[in-house]
């Protein structure tokens, strides 16, 4: 079954750091690959996808992610944290028969100034 | 463009009410979801719509209802809440598979 784990509950980093929110899949095909961020009492907002090419994914926001089929991972990463950045950040694969996504239970990011 | 929406934000109910809660859609997408949401456990898939008339079971779909009679809306109905239904419900929408999905606000739902 398709699957996506973010080993971190929580990641803390100083404002103006570079930061990386880590997660590795598990699918059977061909990986289509999503990062979401949730604020505070608000739904999940898209900040990019992976399906084919670039490993090198940006999107919303400043923010990246790397593909690595080798290591079957797909870590969010931004060059300086921003304290607006603090957010729940959420990895999701798409479902086995394409229409539904798999997400993470979520990794908390906290930006200190 | 209002994207998703959710009726309503918040509901208390007590153990054996039911209630409806409504998503819309404004994109004329074809997919709709609905999703709880749970400390520690990420969103967890409760049903699903491919189109208008169709539903099909998520991962979760025990004591929960759902309808589809217009494509923009997507209805999710509890019959008999319980407490383990408190929880933090999304509806979202997607114009295809493979592509992201568009979340509205939540509904927050607490059952007594």
């Amino acid at each position: 079954a398709q699957s996506v784990a973010q080993p971190e509950d929580q990641v803390n980093v100083a404002e103006g750091n570079p930061l990386t929110v880590k997660c590795t899949y598990s699918v059977s095909g061909n990986p289509y690959l999503f990062w979401y961020v949730q604020y505070p009492n608000r739904g999940l907002q898209f900040l990019l996808k992976y399906i084919t090419g670039d490993n090198l994914v940006k999107g919303s926001y400043g923010f990246e992610a790397e593909f690595n089929k080798s290591q079957t991972s797909f870590h969010l990463k931004k060059p300086s944290a921003l304290v607006s950045d603090s957010a729940l950040y959420f990895c999701a694969v798409r479902g086995k028969y394409g229409n539904k996504l798999v997400f993470g239970a979520g990794t908390i990011l906290r930006v200190k100034s | 463009n209002a994207g998703v929406t959710q009726t309503p934000k918040f509901r208390v109910l007590k153990t054996g009410q039911s209630m409806t809660l409504l998503c819309a859609q404004d994109m004329n997408h074809e997919y709709m979801y609905w999703y709880r949401q749970d400390p520690g456990m990420g969103l967890r898939l409760i049903h699903y719509s491919v189109g208008e008339g169709t539903t099909a079971k998520g991962e979760v779909p025990d004591g929960y209802n759902v309808s589809r009679l217009k494509k923009q809306n997507f209805l999710l109905g509890l019959e008999s809440a319980a407490p383990s239904q408190t929880s933090v419900y999304f509806c979202a929408s997607s114009p295809g598979t493979g592509v992201e999905q568009y979340f509205g606000p939540g509904t927050r739902l607490t059952v007594t």
